[in-house]
């Protein structure tokens, strides 16, 4: 079953410091993984999108990584801010037999950063 | 502003009743979706819609129907709503048409859903 997982679910962290998300999928065949980060009330906002040939991509604080081979991803954030409270969600694309393609989603971690 | 905008942003109604979600998208792209997010925060895709053409459909029920009078609009239309349809419907759109391209979906904001 074509499943994306993330860890943890919730996580605390103070203002400044780092902290490093987990996604393992067991989508197949897949065509890229995508971390996107949702605001409370808001619809989720792209920040990276990785092939299966790119093992690491950055977007300013955030980095991410990929092992194709052991089907997971990380996303780094340095130097947490304020604004960084938010849910990450990572999502992997599907290539489904036939031609068309599906976005699998993973159900997020909950990012808090305390002052 | 370009953006994915959808109205209402919230709606609560009564079981039974039919309400329609309006979603509207200004960046240019050819195909939009529908996605529903639970109360456990998946989102799933209910429907795509390329140049106003239907290209994915799940499994919903058939009180779900979508609408495209052209490009930049993918409205949702539910009938005979039902407490389980309390969720949040998230229109999206993206430029890509094919199954290899490396996409960016960009999202409208959410419409919260309550049925009673």
């Amino acid at each position: 079953k074509n499943q994306v997982e993330q860890s943890p679910q919730s996580l605390i962290i103070l203002e400044g410091k780092n902290c490093t998300l987990q996604c393992n999928y067991t989508v197949s065949p897949f065509s890229n993984l995508r971390w996107y980060k949702q605001d409370t009330g808001r619809g989720p906002v792209s920040l990276t999108i990785m092939t299966f040939s790119e093992n690491t991509k950055s977007n300013g604080r955030y980095t991410a990584t990929l092992d194709a081979d052991t089907k997971q991803s990380s996303l780094h954030i340095t130097a947490s801010q304020l604004s960084d409270s938010a849910s990450y969600i990572c999502v992997v694309k599907w290539m489904i037999p036939g031609g068309y393609n599906k976005l699998i989603f993973g159900a997020g971690t909950r990012l808090a950063v305390h002052p | 502003d370009t953006a994915v905008s959808q109205t209402p942003k919230y709606l609560v109604t009564q079981m039974g009743n039919d309400k329609s979600i309006k979603c509207e998208q200004n960046l240019g792209h050819d195909t939009m979706y529908w996605y529903k997010q639970d109360s456990k925060k998946f989102l799933k895709i209910m429907f795509s819609y390329n140049n106003k053409e239907l290209i994915i459909n799940e499994t919903v029920p058939n009180r779900f129907s979508p609408k495209s009078p052209d490009k930049a609009h993918l409205n949702l239309h539910i009938n005979s709503l039902e407490l389980g349809d309390s969720a949040v419907y998230f229109c999206a759109s993206s430029q890509e048409v094919s199954a290899s391209g490396a996409n960016v979906l960009t999202f409208g904001a959410g419409s919260r859903l309550t049925v009673l």
